[in-house]
């Protein structure tokens, strides 16, 4: 089983659609949860950071459920501009160092 | 601003070759890391550096090696290139502070090996 998993998708939706990704991690230990985006032929950067309360960043909504160990992201109003890869992240070591990431979701948003 | 660099954006060697790939941060990480990406695989950790002169080998550390002299700057080695070296290579750093554990990263570097 991976560490952390995700549909790859790619999930098309229409311009204003409101899109929902989800993650499953295997390390119950696991402290800080983290979304980075990445553009075609880009690297990853960072998104948003995932707290235990849930917190959001103007469109974008990160929630994180630690009892069944799954982290999502609510993106609404979706533009054209959201279209990427969405990699979720999770650390993977005590010293908080270390981080695993999915292998991520593609989105493509269509006019 | 955070900048992390990379020597080059795209390469292309021959089976065999020697392959330097370097990497330097200009925001005083300790932490600094090489990664693959491949279509299907996601990012798999190479090989990684807490400190100056300090690695720790990653998921997929064979057929690589590395070098940390100063701390901005981190090196990835191919010994002798193979073909299924062939790939998107990408380097990050990030600090150690508890608070801080977000990676940034270069721009990557496409190499092709032929």
């Amino acid at each position: 089983r991976k560490e952390v998993e995700q549909d790859p998708g790619p999930f098309n939706v229409p311009e204003g659609a409101t899109v929902a990704f989800n993650c499953t991690y295997s390390n119950s230990a696991s402290q800080s949860f983290f979304w980075y985006r990445q553009d075609c032929r880009k690297e990853p950067k960072l998104l948003m950071s995932v707290y235990s309360s849930g917190n959001e960043d103007g469109r974008f909504t990160a929630q994180l459920n630690r009892a069944s160990q799954y982290i999502s992201l609510l993106i609404r109003d979706s533009k054209l501009s959201d279209s990427a890869t969405y990699l979720c992240v999770v650390n993977s070591d005590n010293a908080g160092n270390m981080l695993t990431f999915g292998g991520g979701t593609r989105l493509m948003v269509k006019p | 601003d955070v900048k992390v660099t990379q020597s080059s954006r795209y390469l292309v060697k021959r089976t065999g070759e020697k392959v330097f790939l370097e990497c330097v941060q200009d925001m005083d990480h300790e932490n600094m890391f090489w990664y693959r990406q491949d279509p299907g695989l996601g990012l798999r950790l190479i090989y990684f550096s807490y400190d100056v002169k300090m690695k720790e080998k990653g998921d997929i550390p064979e057929g690589y090696s590395v070098s940390r002299e100063k701390k901005e700057r981190f090196s990835l080695i191919l010994e002798s290139a193979s073909t299924n070296q062939t790939s998107m290579y990408l380097c990050a750093s990030s600090s150690r502070d508890r608070g801080r554990e977000t990676q940034y990263f270069g721009p990557g570097t496409r190499l092709l090996v032929l």
